[in-house]
């Protein structure tokens, strides 16, 4: 089977950086995803990670490291408008290639 | 851009009830899901698809069952609606690649 690790969790104040962790076990890991939801909204996509390494996106970034089974997503210059919860999703080929969705982190940015 | 388009946001149904939840996409998107999201447990696999007419059991099948006619349509019936099955619902679409997920605007669904 799979598991996801989140913390519950974050909170910080405009301006900061955080970062959102999510380790995850798996024997048919095939790419790490993150998502961001709203509340009352749809999850929406930010990044997926295949290889190992930090992929930049704007003020997000989101790192893989398989050897250890961990990735992160770091937000950068925090915006009130980041306050929402954010998902790391496991691709798993013993799953039939789907994803796999971690429990959520709630970030809470304060002004 | 990627419509995936739920036909409602939200649904009050009694104990019993067959309820059918409808999900159209408009980008040709092989790739079909349900999910089921509770607080605290993320999104759950109900169902998912890769073509017309065919289906594949999530984590979490048992009181659905789906049907997928048409490439652009992926319908979740629930055959006879329980209390435990109030939760939010989401469709969601990707390409052939699967590596990003397109997902509706979610049906909140209460069964009383």
């Amino acid at each position: 089977g799979q598991s996801l690790e989140q913390p519950s969790e974050v909170t910080a104040v405009e301006g900061a950086i955080v970062q959102i962790n999510c380790t995850y076990q798996t024997s048919g890991f095939y790419g790490l995803s993150w998502y961001q939801q709203h509340d009352g909204g749809a999850p929406t996509f930010l990044s997926y990670n295949a290889l190992d390494g930090l992929e930049e996106t704007g003020r997000f970034s989101s790192f893989l490291s398989r050897s250890d089974s961990y990735g992160y997503l770091l937000l950068q210059e925090l915006q009130m408008k980041d306050s929402a919860s954010y998902f790391c999703a496991v691709r798993d080929k013993n799953y039939g290639q789907n994803f796999v969705f971690g429990p959520g982190t709630r970030l809470s940015v304060l002004p | 851009d990627v419509k995936v388009t739920q036909s409602s946001r939200y649904l009050v149904k009694r104990t019993g009830e067959k309820v059918f939840l409808e999900c159209v996409q408009d980008m040709d998107h092989e790739n079909m899901f349900w999910y089921r999201q509770d607080p605290g447990l993320g999104l759950r696999l109900i169902y998912f698809s890769y073509d017309v007419k065919m289906k594949e059991k999530g984590d979490i099948p048992e009181g659905y069952s789906v049907s997928r006619e048409k490439k652009e349509r992926f319908s979740l019936i629930l055959e006879s609606a329980s209390t435990n099955q109030t939760a939010l619902y989401f469709c969601a679409t990707s390409d052939f690649g699967n590596t990003e997920a397109f997902f509706g605007q979610g049906t909140r669904l209460t069964v009383v």
